[in-house]
């Protein structure tokens, strides 16, 4: 089975840094694209980031609000992904949710959030 | 970026009934393979979002038939012929067709 076990989250001031982790089971994380997606309070969902797969050099994309802050990182020997938030503003105030994309090779198609974490809460106030 | 625009924001539903969601976008969607790049996900309360509809019409696997996806190039519906009342939540179109992926507001379905 399919899963995405995050952990992480907390209170950190405006300025301050936080690492969120995604451990994946039941499948090789570096096999696959990995997002990471947020949601403020009571709002909808924003794309944070992308991280391609091994096959793909491992490399990023990032919305434009969390360029040269965030940065997504790998560790295959833990199977995981991680979202390393640096200078961190009241506005990154949300739930990040790891995602993993699907792919259909059968016919080169791919690209949907087919699996995601349960969400990990940072909030960013003094 | 592609605008997505959702509608209703709201859709109040009698258990039974069918229901519909718009989602427009700014951009087509329609690419050069013959897929439209454009997915629907529900986000139940006090859960993540989980996916519905890949590609326009493809159920996720899991995802009852009663979950339908259609339209092509900028103007998708999604479509619930029978609504039950473990479907309320708030349903999103999202786009990956482009980076950065983008998603509607979203349409809050509840139950009369």
């Amino acid at each position: 089975e399919v899963q995405l076990v995050q952990s992480g989250g907390g209170l950190v001031q405006p300025g301050g840094s936080l690492r969120l982790s995604c451990a994946a089971s039941g499948f090789t994380s570096s096999d696959h694209y990995m997002d990471w997606v947020r949601q403020a309070p009571g709002k909808g969902l924003e794309w944070v980031g992308r991280s391609r797969s091994k096959f793909k050099g491992y490399t990023t994309d990032y919305a434009a609000s969390v360029k040269d802050r965030f940065t997504i990182l790998r560790d295959d020997s833990k199977n995981s992904v991680y979202l390393q938030m640096n200078s961190l503003k009241t506005d990154d105030t949300a739930v990040y949710y790891c995602v993993r994309l699907g792919t259909n090779s059968a016919t080169g198609t791919g690209g949907w959030f087919e699996a995601w974490g349960q969400g990990a809460l940072v909030i960013v106030s003094s | 970026d592609i605008v997505m625009t959702q509608s209703p924001l709201s859709l109040p539903v009698t258990p039974g009934e069918p229901a519909s969601i718009s989602c427009r976008s700014s951009q087509s969607l329609l690419y050069s393979n013959g897929y439209n790049y454009l997915d629907w996900y529900l986000q139940k309360p006090g859960q993540s979002p989980q996916l519905l509809i890949y590609l326009g019409s493809n159920r996720a696997s899991g995802v009852p038939d009663r979950f339908s996806g259609s339209g092509s190039g900028t103007d998708f519906t999604l479509t619930i012929n029978r609504v039950e009342a473990e479907d309320v939540g708030v349903y999103y179109c999202m786009q990956p067709l482009q980076i950065p992926p983008t998603f509607g507001q979203g349409t809050r379905l509840e139950i009369k």
